[in-house]
């Protein structure tokens, strides 16, 4: 099992419409969560960190499920401009070795059709 | 642009040649971490530098190492390549204090051929 999964889509969405998709963790002891998006051939980039209470920023919406070990990204009235993949990335710090590591998921990529 | 630069943006690299990939940091982040992304996938963390010391490393075998600079600027050494190291490298910093010190910063990526 990947230590963090999603699913690969591609998701086609109207434009307007609200998507929204999971990413699993498998690591009880993950500290940190964050949704990147990529697209296609540049670099990945910021779109929210994942707090254990939700957090919403305009028309995204992340929230933090620990009991079920996943993260979700809601996006309400979509744009074509977010078509993109979108990647889930987990930290986790092993406190014995102080060993630090970012992993992240394969990406959900998102087409908005108009 | 996002004041992390990488070089060489593309470059190709035969069978069990050696390569040197670059990193500048942005200014004022001390940390810098590494990635490899193949075609379709999620990036791969290789490891992570703060203030020139390894804090961290992922699933890659020894002959990927790097070396990170007094000013913070690093170096990702891969030697023997094989056919499946071709991908996008790309880095990443962090501030490490201060508001967005959990923000990575990534580089455009430089893009291995292995033939």
């Amino acid at each position: 099992r990947k230590e963090v999964e999603q699913d690969p889509g591609p998701f086609n969405v109207p434009e307007g419409a609200t998507v929204a998709f999971n990413c699993t963790y498998s690591n009880s002891a993950s500290q940190s969560f964050f949704w990147y998006r990529q697209d296609c051939r540049k670099e990945p980039k910021l779109l929210m960190s994942v707090y254990s209470s939700g957090n919403e920023d305009g028309r995204f919406t992340a929230q933090l499920n620990r009991a079920s070990q996943y993260i979700s990204l809601l996006i309400r009235d979509s744009k074509l401009s977010d078509s993109a993949t979108y990647l889930c990335v987990v930290n986790l710090f092993s406190g014995e070795d102080s060993n630090y590591q970012l992993i992240w998921g394969a990406g959900t990529k998102l087409i908005i059709k108009p | 642009e996002t004041g992390v630069t990488q070089s060489p943006t593309h470059l190709i690299k035969t069978r069990g040649q050696q390569v040197t990939l670059r990193c500048s940091s942005q200014s004022g982040h001390n940390t810098v971490s590494w990635y490899q992304q193949a075609l379709g996938q999620g990036p791969q963390f290789i490891f992570q530098y703060y203030r020139e010391e390894e804090n961290g490393r992922g699933n890659f075998p020894p002959r990927f190492s790097g070396l990170q600079f007094p000013n913070y600027s690093s170096e990702l050494n891969v030697n023997a390549l094989e056919l499946d190291d071709s991908a996008l490298y790309l880095c990443a910093t962090l501030p490490g204090q201060g508001a967005g010190a959990n923000v990575l910063t990534f580089g455009a990526g430089s893009r291995l051929t292995v033939l």
